[in-house]
């Protein structure tokens, strides 16, 4: 089946910008998480999402980053006023809850944002 | 904030070979997990293991547990060169079991 889908690949900004990346999910995997990986800081929980409940944004590095869930199924991840430090590889997974395998997640290829 | 550290940071072996990656990390977790990421995949999941749990085997996988120690190892049996890849432990904690904290990191290299 298919597995999740980030878009875009690929997306270089000036610095000030805003910008959108979007995830769509497994179908049917109630929880949603965003990561982001950097050579310098490695692999970081950015946020996550699980099914109507209020969303875990505890991993979000300022208040510039905010993210939404419409519909419990696609998510977009909003970097407002882009910093050169958020270059980065941004990774969406998801993972279905209620059923043995529900703490394995799986993960989209990533969106390499450049900021420059 | 990184709670997993894995060593060595980079494993190069010959194809058939075993390869040993070490993880430990700093605070009680409820349960580890070992990703693997290279670039024709992704980052796809291993294999989870609890933290009452000591061994965990999937195919050419053993995982170990010693929470005394705070420490995993995850064992490759008869390598090949497509195991070339970066692996990752990532645990849980507190009262998050959906929160994953990664390690830095190893880097195996199989040669055929």
């Amino acid at each position: 089946g298919a597995g999740v889908s980030q878009s875009p690949s690929n997306k270089v900004t000036e610095k000030g910008k805003d910008v959108e990346l979007r995830c769509d999910p497994i179908s049917g995997h109630t929880a949603l998480y965003w990561y982001r990986q950097s050579l310098g800081q490695g692999l970081e929980f950015l946020i996550y999402f699980q099914g109507n409940s209020a969303p875990d944004k505890s991993g979000l590095p300022s208040d510039r980053f905010s993210a939404e869930r419409t519909g419990g199924s696609v998510s977009t991840l909003t970097i407002q006023r882009t910093q050169q430090e958020d270059s980065a590889v941004y990774l969406c997974a998801s993972s279905s809850y209620g059923q043995g395998n529900r703490y394995e997640q799986y993960f989209g290829p990533g969106t390499r944002l450049t900021v420059t | 904030s990184q709670q997993g550290e894995e060593d060595p940071q980079a494993l190069s072996i010959q194809e058939g070979e075993n390869a040993t990656m070490n993880c430990s990390y700093k605070t009680s977790i409820n349960n580890l997990q070992w990703y693997r990421q290279n670039s024709g995949r992704g980052l796809v999941h291993l294999i989870l293991i609890r933290s009452n749990e000591r061994e965990k085997h999937s195919g050419r996988l053993r995982v170990t547990l010693d929470t005394s120690k705070k420490s995993s190892s995850l064992l490759i049996t008869a390598s090949r060169a497509a195991d070339t890849a970066s692996y990752f432990c990532a645990t849980t904690s507190g009262g998050s079991n959906y929160k994953l904290t990664f390690g830095k990191g190893t880097l195996l290299t199989v040669n055929p």
